[in-house]
């Protein structure tokens, strides 16, 4: 059974940058995987996609030209690199796996965006 | 995109049934067969519920169930369990791998 891992949240400056990880754990056979955010007491949002091999990623319009999405199937790890950070972008990051739905969700990593 | 349309609450009584929408567009849900729904209980990761429209992860209990008519969604939940208290999203495939999420029902069992 696959298990989903997210690090590398944490308190950042406007303007600043995070990388977030995904790491799986257990029966690893690369897939889709997805970053969904949600600020806590509002709704989930889709923010990124990556497909098995890395070579198709698309981004949700808000974070178009500051997020990138890559993945290395060698650590079984996807990473989301986020840069010139907003407050708006203060959210639980979550990874998930899967194209069209995520059928294993990491727990998830807090990012806050606060001078 | 905007974000799928689903009433912010809905409840019922242990062992009724309750019925969420999530309205989209022919963008989005009308023209795609890849409509998701997630439970999500407080300080949880989500979990996947319906996939497909009406499709069923294993160890997915069959009182909850989805369908598709035009550009809305829903979701059943029949036979209303205290654990069914949660908040529930929809989700659809938009074309050109974009995912988009409703805004979240919250289902209270009274």
């Amino acid at each position: 059974e696959v298990q989903l891992v997210e690090s590398g949240g944490g308190l950042v400056q406007p303007g600043g940058s995070l990388r977030l990880s995904c790491a799986a754990s257990g029966s690893y056979s690369p897939y889709w995987m997805q970053w969904v955010r949600q600020v806590p007491g509002k709704g989930l949002v889709w923010v990124s996609c990556i497909d098995s091999d890395g070579g198709t990623t698309n981004y949700a319009d808000s974070v178009k030209g500051r997020f990138t999405i890559s993945r290395d199937n060698a650590k079984n790890t996807v990473y989301l690199q986020m840069n010139s950070l907003r407050v708006e972008d203060t959210a639980v990051y979550f990874c998930g796996r899967g194209w069209a739905a995520m059928d294993v969700w990491g727990q998830g990593t807090t990012v806050t965006v606060s001078s | 995109q905007s974000a799928l349309t689903q009433p912010p609450s809905a409840s019922g009584s242990p062992g009724q049934s309750v019925t969420i929408s999530c309205t989209g567009t022919s963008g989005d849900i009308g023209g795609q067969k890849y409509v998701s729904w997630y439970q999500q209980h407080p300080g949880k990761a989500p979990k996947l519920m319906i996939y497909e429209v009406i499709k069923r992860p294993s160890g997915v209990p069959d009182r909850f169930s989805g369908s598709k008519s035009g550009n809305t969604a829903s979701l059943t939940v029949s036979g209303l369990q205290a654990e069914d208290e949660a908040d529930y999203y929809c989700s659809s495939y938009a074309g050109s791998n974009n995912l988009i999420f409703g805004g979240g029902t919250r289902l209270t069992v009274l």
